[in-house]
C-alpha cells in the first residue's frame, strides 16, 4: 500500500499540552506532507518535508523524518482548541505525483 | 486561500438521478483529483488528471465518471445514484511541481436517498 498510517488513531489532551502523531509509510519517498482536516471541511497543506531533510519547523509545528525506519512525527506545541482537527500525512513517492492518504489521527484538544 | 471551488456544498437527492459535482480551480494547475471520504474514515482516491483530455481512475473503484475538457474544470458525473454513493467528495488540484502540494476544495456531501 502506498498510504501513510497515522497513529494514534484518536488523541485527546488538554489546551497548552502538546500533540504528538506519527506516521510509517513501506518504500523509499520523495517527500512527506501533512494535511489538517476539520470537521466536514477539504484538507488544508500543512508542512512538506523532503526525503534529505530530518526537521521542519513551521510555528508551532514541528515535523521529523527518519528515512532508515519510514517513519515521521508531527508535533504541535501548546495546542489550542482550535488545532481539533483531523491530521493526515502522505508520503510522496514519486516527483509531483498523486498523494494516497490513510485513515489520519483524529486531535481533541479540550479547553 | 486556495482557489479551488466545489459546488454544490450539500446535495441530497433521490435514487436513480444522473448528478453532476462540479470542481474549478483558478490556479492553472495540470493536475485534478478526486476522492471519496466517508466520516471519520480515510480518503480514497477514485479519479485524476494530468491536464486536458487525460483522465485516468483511481486506487478505489467508482461507478462515477470525470472529464477534463479545460484546464479549469474537472467535473464528476454519477449517471445513476444509489444509496451507496452516499459520502463526502474531495476535489484537488496541484501545479504538477516538484512538491506536490495538492490544495483541496471544501467539499461536496452526497446523500442519496
Amino acid at each position: 500500500s502506498q498510504q501513510g498510517e497515522e497513529d494514534p488513531q484518536a488523541l485527546s489532551i488538554q489546551e497548552g499540552e502538546n500533540a504528538t502523531m506519527n506516521c510509517s509509510y513501506k518504500t523509499s519517498i520523495n517527500n512527506l506532507q501533512w494535511y489538517r482536516q476539520n470537521s466536514g471541511r477539504g484538507l488544508v497543506h500543512l508542512i512538506l518535508i523532503r526525503s534529505n531533510e530530518r526537521e521542519k519547523h513551521s510555528g508551532r509545528l514541528r515535523v521529523t523524518l527518519d528515512t532508515s525506519k519510514k517513519s515521521s512525527s508531527l508535533l504541535i506545541t501548546a495546542s489550542r482548541a482550535a488545532d481539533t482537527a483531523s491530521y493526515f500525512c502522505a508520503p510522496s513517492y514519486n516527483q509531483g505525483g498523486k498523494l494516497i492518504f490513510g485513515q489520519g489521527t483524529e486531535l481533541s484538544v479540550k479547553p | 486561500e486556495a482557489d479551488i471551488y466545489q459546488t454544490p456544498r450539500y446535495l441530497v437527492i433521490g435514487t436513480g438521478k444522473k448528478i453532476t459535482l462540479e470542481c474549478s480551480q483558478t490556479m492553472g494547475h495540470d493536475k485534478m483529483y478526486w476522492y471519496q471520504q466517508d466520516p471519520g474514515m480515510e480518503l480514497h482516491l477514485i479519479h485524476y488528471s494530468y491536464g486536458v483530455n487525460s483522465t485516468e481512475k483511481g486506487d478505489l473503484s467508482s461507478e462515477s465518471t470525470v472529464s477534463r475538457i479545460r484546464t479549469e474544470h474537472f467535473p464528476l458525473t454519477l449517471e445513476s445514484a444509489r444509496p451507496s454513493h452516499t459520502s463526502q467528495y474531495l476535489c484537488a488540484s496541484s501545479d504538477g511541481a516538484y512538491t506536490g502540494e495538492l490544495f483541496f476544495g471544501e467539499g461536496s456531501r452526497l446523500t442519496v436517498l
